[in-house]
This record gives structure tokens, sequence and C-alpha cells, in this order.
């Protein structure tokens, strides 16, 4: 099925860094998502976007929504141990089902 | 809430055993999806349903896989005969108004073929 394609596949930081991760789409989309799984658990939603534009934030997470609306981006400041997870975007457009990326790998070394 | 409730969490079988995932849906979402998540293919959805009627199942591997949703609260993903392939984890979610405001996703079922 499709994927979007995120990037970068994984990254290894040291604490207190900050994080950009990016997703694209060779389609357009109505609404981006960005999810957490953790080890042993299933993907947490973090952040919802539904404009062109829109840059939203959840304490240290900022999410945008790409201008073309064929990417989007999530950006974490001063990392700490328990950002270590799978971070995964997904868009939607008037269907039923979302598509989710390929996913980035975070891990944060104290 | 209770959020989207899966059994078992860990399941081990032989090769050529039958086995049933389950999934709980959040009461009052209209949407329930079957996904796999392995290391080389990622999050693959298997089979969506919509007010219990089975939507888009192109995505289950073959006729070894079938899901049901027999009422609201629950559905199920049965693999028969099990091949050690089917090894991954299993994730069912749930949502309100298809993906827009995104899914709930379960705990997941760590199923080993062996």
């Amino acid at each position: 099925g499709q994927q979007l394609n995120q990037s970068p596949q994984s990254m290894f930081i040291q604490e207190g860094e900050d994080v950009s991760m990016n997703c694209t789409s060779s389609s357009i989309f109505n609404t981006w998502l960005w999810y957490k799984q953790e080890p042993g658990e299933g993907p947490v939603l973090l952040i919802a976007l539904y404009k062109a534009g829109e840059l939203t934030s959840n304490g240290r997470l900022t999410a945008q929504f790409g201008i073309t609306r064929k990417d989007s981006f999530l950006n974490i400041s001063a990392s700490i141990p328990s950002d270590v997870g799978i971070y995964f975007c997904a868009g939607h457009y008037n269907t039923d089902k979302l598509i989710f990326g390929t996913g980035t790998r975070l891990q944060v070394f104290p | 809430d209770a959020g989207v409730i899966q059994s078992p969490r860990h399941e081990v079988t032989e090769m050529g055993q039958e086995v049933t995932l389950r999934c709980k849906p959040i009461s009052g979402h209209d949407y329930l999806f079957w996904y796999r998540q392995t290391m080389m293919r990622g999050l693959e959805l298997l089979i969506y349903f919509n007010n219990n009627v089975p939507i888009d199942d192109s995505g289950m591997p073959e006729d070894r896989f079938s899901a049901k949703m027999p009422n609201a609260s629950f559905s199920t993903l049965k693999i028969q005969p099990s091949e050690p392939r089917d090894s991954a984890v299993y994730f069912c979610a749930s949502s309100f108004f298809s993906g827009y405001y995104g899914y709930t996703f379960g705990s997941g079922t760590r199923l080993t073929v062996v």
C-alpha cells in the first residue's frame, strides 16, 4: 500500500539537542498527523494539523503543515531520554483511511 | 475511557495452528482498522470496517487471513493455518469520522509462530 516518505530513517542524538524530521508525499492532504510509538506499545497521537501553513505546538513538540499540502515537519526541542521511540506521520484526504509514513526511529543518549 | 483493548498481548503458536486476535474498539467509534507491523514492511493496513461492515480488505495477505466484526464493540482477526512469516505485531485501531481526527491504537498483539 501507499506510504509517505519520512526522513531521516533514524536519528541518534544527545540529550538536550533539538530534533527535526519531515514527511513528504506526492499527493496533497487535508490533514497531517504525527504519532509516537514507544517500545511495546501502539502509536499515540501527538499533534493534528488541519490547515496549510498551520504551526501547532504540544509542549516541546512543534509541527507544521506544509504550504504545498504535500509535506509536514516535526521538531522536538531540548530532547530528553523519554523522547525515544518511532515517530510516524500520517496524512488524510477525503478517504476513510490514513496514509502512514515509514517512521523515524529516535534514540536519545544521556 | 479504557481505550482500544486488544487480547492477547502476546501469542506464541506452532506453525499450522489457528490464531485468533481480538479487539474492542472505543465506544462510539464507527471505524475499526487492523494493522500489521514488521521491521521490514512497517505499518501495513490489513482491513478496515465502517459501522461493522468490511470496506477494504485489499491488504489481507492471503486467504489464510480473515476478519469479522459481529457488532460495534468487538472484532476478530483470524489466521488459519499460521506460518512463521506471520510473526509480527498486530494492531487494532478505531476512529470517529474516518481518519480526520486520527486513530486510537490498541497496545497490539505480538504474534510469534514457531
